[in-house]
């Protein structure tokens, strides 16, 4: 069973870029997962950052941007702020039919 | 605006069934999807599966296979998530999103506030 990854931490200044990453335990990400990403709190529901690799959401800032870099997909923050703080999740869709998120990047401004 | 009310928390015995509702406002309910989420106390997401609000077309997360069902009603733009057989491991928040009416666009937005169902004898 393919497995999605994402670094479990990170920690970035403020200020500072910041790119987190969702990979396949099998395989290449490439655009045709459609790779999505959100953005969680403690306690509340998650918040859609990106979609389809690199469209940001309503309202996201632009300093949140997705891509593929080589054989994953990316979130990168530039200008990292305080409120950034949060747990961050992708998903790939699987030619199986199926949707997967990846465990998860918890990511400290400090 | 763009809104998906959920129901209240729930708690169940073991072997018991649940069934969570999740309201739509704010957009035409038949020309998207909705998916259902969940997350296990300090634990990750997880999708459970998505339905079609234009065709009640489904796909569900292999492991939920034949405990889940997952239903819509147009006429209140209300989707439904049933489990069955609940089990002390089905304890978590649960989240509906609206979904693209083509699964495979794979984004889920907005969400709703999540249902916290908790399974205990």
């Amino acid at each position: 069973q393919t497995v999605v990854t994402q670094e479990p931490s990170f920690s970035v200044s403020p200020g500072g870029t910041v790119t987190l990453t969702c990979g396949l335990t099998s395989g290449s990400v490439s655009t045709n997962h459609y790779a999505s990403w959100y953005q969680q709190t403690p306690g509340q529901a998650p918040r859609t950052l990106i979609y389809s690799t690199k469209t940001r959401s309503t309202g996201v800032p632009d300093r949140f941007s997705g891509s593929i870099l080589g054989n994953k997909a990316a979130l990168t923050i530039t200008g990292a702020q305080a409120d950034d703080e949060s747990v961050y999740y992708c998903v790939l869709y699987m030619r199986s039919g199926i949707s997967v998120f990846g465990g998860g990047t918890t990511l400290t401004v400090l | 605006q763009v809104q998906l009310v959920q129901s209240g928390a729930e708690v169940k015995q073991p072997g018991a069934s649940v069934k969570v509702s999740c309201k739509a406002s704010g957009y035409t309910f038949t020309s998207y999807g909705i998916s259902w989420v969940r997350q296990a106390p300090g634990q990750g997401l997880k999708w459970m599966g998505w339905i079609s609000g234009y065709s009640g077309k489904t796909n569900y997360a292999q492991e939920l296979q034949g405990r889940v069902t997952m239903t819509t009603d147009t006429s209140t733009s209300t989707a439904y998530l049933e489990l069955r057989r609940l089990r002390s491991d089905d304890t978590a928040v649960y989240f509906c999103a609206r979904a693209p009416v083509e699964q495979w666009l794979n984004w889920f937005d907005p969400w709703g506030q999540g249902t916290l169902v908790t399974v205990s004898s």
